[in-house]
């Protein structure tokens, strides 16, 4: 059954530093979406993606972060400098059909701990 | 006020019990409604997906949709031990949102044997 997969399951690292979170998702998808998770709260939608460029965004996703699809399988996330509160669990996600059907299938996840 | 509300429970029915759910959402023009389950530590999967106004029946689970009161629920009937879990509902938006779903902060639930 095609997934999506993402590296690293696990990432320690220093305030200010750059993080790179790597996603393959399913080969026929369409739509790419980054959530991201603080341990013990809601699913946070932090961008989507389609058609090479991004479609949505949210208030979180701001100057610090970016996305990219550089080889036409994989969809990384980039956290330039990152914080103390950037720790969190990072959900990459993709979705087949057009935009208002669909459902999502998501990646294990990427925990990111900041120190 | 949130796009997507639930109550965060926890919930606790005993097993072989019907559980209800239930979400609110604030986009009167959403057309696409979603329950997720997610277990500790493990990412969401999807359980239900719901577009029209009624019930969708998928073994023990029923979603139902009301878009006039904005409203969907899901019912477990048969609840087990491994039924225990998050329930998270999302939505996708319409217009410019429609690229985005949107989930609600969960509803925790436990099955008692």
């Amino acid at each position: 059954e095609p997934e999506v997969t993402q590296t690293p399951s696990h990432q320690v690292t220093q305030m200010g530093q750059e993080v790179i979170l790597r996603c393959v998702p399913i080969s026929n998808h369409l739509y790419f979406y980054w959530y991201r998770q603080i341990l013990g709260q809601k699913v946070e939608f932090l961008v989507s993606f389609y058609n090479n460029e991004i479609s949505e965004k949210s208030e979180i996703f701001d100057d610090q972060f970016s996305v990219e699809r550089p080889d036409g399988s994989n969809f990384t996330l980039k956290i330039r400098s990152t914080k103390l509160e950037d720790s969190a669990m990072y959900f990459c996600a993709s979705k087949g059909q057009t935009s208002n059907t669909g459902e999502l299938f998501f990646g294990e996840g990427s925990r990111l701990t900041v120190l | 006020q949130k796009e997507v509300e639930q109550n965060s429970g926890p919930l606790s029915v005993p097993e072989g019990a019907i559980a209800s759910l239930n979400c609110t959402y604030s986009d009167r023009g959403s057309q696409s409604f979603f329950w997720y389950r997610q277990y500790s530590g493990k990412s969401p999967e999807l359980i239900m997906s719901i577009y029209s106004n009624g019930d969708k029946e998928d073994g023990r689970f029923t979603a139902q949709l009301n878009k006039a009161s904005q409203y969907v629920s899901l019912l477990i009937r048969d609840s087990q031990p491994s039924d225990s879990a998050t329930y998270l509902c999302a939505v996708i938006g319409r217009g410019s949102s429609a690229s985005k779903i949107i989930f609600g902060s969960g509803t925790r639930l436990s099955i008692r044997p």
